[in-house]
């Protein structure tokens, strides 16, 4: 079974503050990582899909980095804002096209 | 969210009860997958469909069984098999040309 794994599992950071999270994937018969957020009582939401070693995104204040022969990907938040607040996960697919999903890193950003 | 509907909200089953949950979907998506959420694990995959009329199972599909008869629906239903039932299902489809899955707003089931 493909293991995703997400750190911290969670993190409390003050209005301001600029903040990343770590997911790490097998490096072998890579095919894509997907990063997601979850607000509380809402559906999980796309932020990020990366394939290329290297690859970089951005989507705001919000920034991923992929290094697919490491196996890690960063998810970086700048200047956090109260609503940041949500679980962060991200996911790999094994063959095919399901998701491994991650724990999750739960951020929580207080005013 | 945005296209995905499933139903009930909330779902209080008795032990020893077959329950269905529902999952609808207005976005001409062909794969379809149901996903499970436990305090402390990550989603968890039941069983996926990549089109209509086939389906394949995931990493934890003991105890459920699912049917696509159409493209807009994927029923879940959770059998008196499955020993654990209490959780928080998500209902998910997956847009090809972004290779982005979107989530429904999900179903809790309590088994009483």
């Amino acid at each position: 079974i493909l293991n995703v794994e997400q750190s911290p599992q969670s993190l409390h950071v003050q209005e301001g503050d600029s903040t990343n999270f770590t997911c790490s994937f097998p490096s072998s018969n890579f095919y894509a990582l997907h990063w997601y957020r979850w607000e509380t009582a809402k559906s999980p939401e796309a932020l990020f899909v990366m394939t290329l070693n290297g690859d970089e995104k951005k989507k705001g204040r919000i920034s991923a980095t992929l290094n697919t022969k490491e196996g890690y990907s960063y998810l970086y938040i700048k200047g956090s804002q109260p609503e940041d607040s949500a679980t962060y996960l991200c996911a790999s697919p094994k063959a095919g096209t399901a998701l491994i999903f991650g724990k999750g890193t739960t951020l929580s950003v207080s005013s | 969210d945005g296209g995905i509907t499933q139903s009930p909200k909330y779902l209080f089953r008795k032990e020893g009860q077959n329950v269905t949950l529902s999952c609808e979907q207005n976005l001409n998506h062909d794969a379809m997958y149901w996903y499970r959420q436990d305090p402390g694990q990550g989603l968890r995959l039941i069983y996926y469909s990549q089109i209509v009329n086939d389906f394949q199972k995931g990493d934890i599909a003991e105890g459920y069984s699912v049917s696509r008869e159409k493209k807009e629906s994927f029923p879940l239903t959770v059998t008196s098999a499955q020993k654990n039932p209490t959780a928080f299902y998500l209902c998910a489809t997956r847009q090809v040309s972004t290779d982005t899955q979107y989530f429904g707003p999900g179903t809790r089931l309590t088994v009483l």
